[in-house]
């Protein structure tokens, strides 16, 4: 039992440059969530995904796209590239329910933009 | 404008003292409330929640307040030991919802 998976760990691009990051969850999980974490600012939700076939907008979805593949997979791409997306970036999945449900987080992937 | 917040960047503490976390918000449609901590190098892992119904919970060396009318909660771990140096974050969240808001996180250091 993996939890959350993420591919790339570390990865640099240039500006402009196009790139997925993949997440895989092996926990059933209905519900799956992209952030991202800066210095100062915690992490803030990108998009997330409440059941396969779905997708929505979170906080700070600009220059993102998402796809979820699946009920395993859940992926981000950025289509050009920016400095401002310098940024770690993680995973997480939760199973759905009446209430609130716990976020199982991966390992993160570090993407620098020069 | 953050709707979480912990306004200390970071804390140092003795090994085997008390070792308190701050968390304020500012949304009075929050009813559930996280604390996650993250080592280096790794993703947040769940430490404690609480729901607004609750003004504590406990769990082995951790307990987590909740002051609904101050909109305030505190972690506090007891004895605090080494390997509880990490990030900890406060996360609060709406009824049935699963958009989770982090605030900055707070980095406590625990020296032997």
């Amino acid at each position: 039992n993996a939890g959350v998976t993420q591919t790339p760990k570390f990865q640099v691009l240039k500006t402009g440059q196009s790139m997925t990051l993949q997440c895989a969850q092996d926990m059933n999980h209905n519900s799956m969530y992209w952030y991202r974490q800066d210095p100062g600012m915690g992490l803030r939700l990108i998009y997330y995904s409440a059941s396969e076939g779905t997708t929505d907008k979170g906080e700070v979805p600009n220059g993102y796209n998402v796809s979820r593949l699946n009920k395993r997979e859940f992926s981000l791409r950025l289509e050009s590239a920016a400095p401002s997306q310098t940024s770690v970036y993680f995973c997480a999945s939760s199973a759905n329910g009446g209430s609130y449900n716990e976020q199982f987080f991966g390992p993160g992937t570090r993407l620098t933009v020069l | 404008d953050q709707q979480v917040k912990q306004n200390s960047p970071s804390l140092s503490v003795q090994e085997g003292r008390i070792s308190i976390l701050n968390c304020d918000y500012t949304n009075s449609m929050f009813d559930y409330f996280l604390w996650y901590k993250k080592y280096p190098a790794e993703g947040p892992t769940f430490l404690i929640s609480i729901s607004s119904i609750k003004d504590k919970n406990e769990d082995g060396r951790f307990t987590v307040f909740l002051n609904k009318s101050a909109k305030h909660l505190s972690l506090h771990i007891v004895p605090s030991q080494p390997g509880d140096s990490a990030v900890y974050f406060c996360a609060a969240v709406m009824e049935y919802g699963n958009k989770l808001v982090f605030g900055a996180g707070t980095i406590l250091r625990v020296k032997s």
